[in-house]
């Protein structure tokens, strides 16, 4: 079935780096746009950024933009997401979810916390 | 960007009543394609999020026939008509029709 597992997440100071990766199995990963999605500490969601299937195009919210860097590796079926210049309100649970428009399913989540 | 207001914040429901669940969104959420990308998410306690449903009111593979979306242009509603014990958690509406993707606050439908 559709499986989406994520990893790297894990505590980093301010101002520090992390790169996330996401594995997608059980479907043809190359024809799908793939989201990374946000959840602070028992707050709501916020989407984060979106890659076409192809890599050849890429959105980012506002608070990320300039600091992040969505990417994917078709031929290892991994969606990736670099995040530098890390600040405290980017600590998160962050999932990655497939498909532009269905947005779905969503992966288990990897935590990101940026602390001192 | 598309803010999406939901009300209430908080729903306690009787077992076996019905719940209701509304999503403002502050643009018309219709694309240059024709459709409506507004969907609905439940989160469970300590689980990610699911899609419910999709372009307003189309239910995804595996969701029960008591989930029902409705609405057009701003205004959308997600009706329970029968909440059951595992219905428990945070709904969410969210609007995929332009970037960046924005969801609605969130409502949490409890147990009375």
């Amino acid at each position: 079935q559709v499986q989406l597992v994520e990893s790297g997440g894990g505590v980093v100071q301010p101002g520090g780096s992390l790169r996330l990766s996401c594995a997608a199995s059980g479907f043809t990963f190359s024809r799908y746009g793939m989201h990374w999605v946000r959840q602070a500490p028992g707050k709501g969601l916020e989407w984060v950024a979106f890659i076409l299937y192809d890599g050849s195009n890429e959105f980012y919210a506002d608070s990320v933009k300039g600091r992040f860097t969505i990417s994917r590796d078709n031929s290892q079926n991994t969606l990736y997401l670099q995040m530098n210049s890390l600040r405290a309100e980017d600590t998160a649970v962050y999932y990655c979810a497939k498909d532009r428009a269905m947005v779905d399913p969503w992966g288990l989540g990897t935590l990101v916390t940026v602390s001192s | 960007d598309i803010v999406m207001t939901q009300t209430p914040l908080s729903s306690p429901v009787t077992l076996g009543q019905p719940a209701s669940i509304s999503c403002r969104s502050s643009q018309s959420l219709v694309h240059s394609d024709g459709n409506t990308y507004l969907s609905w998410l439940q989160q469970r306690p300590g689980q990610p999020p699911r899609l419910l449903i999709y372009k307003i009111s189309n239910r995804f593979s595996g969701v029960p026939d008591r989930f029902s979306g409705s609405g057009a242009g701003t205004d959308f509603t997600l009706k329970i008509s029968r909440v059951e014990a595992e219905d428990v958690g945070v709904y969410y509406c969210m609007q995929v029709t332009r970037f960046p993707l924005t969801f609605g606050g969130g409502t949490k439908v409890e147990i009375k």
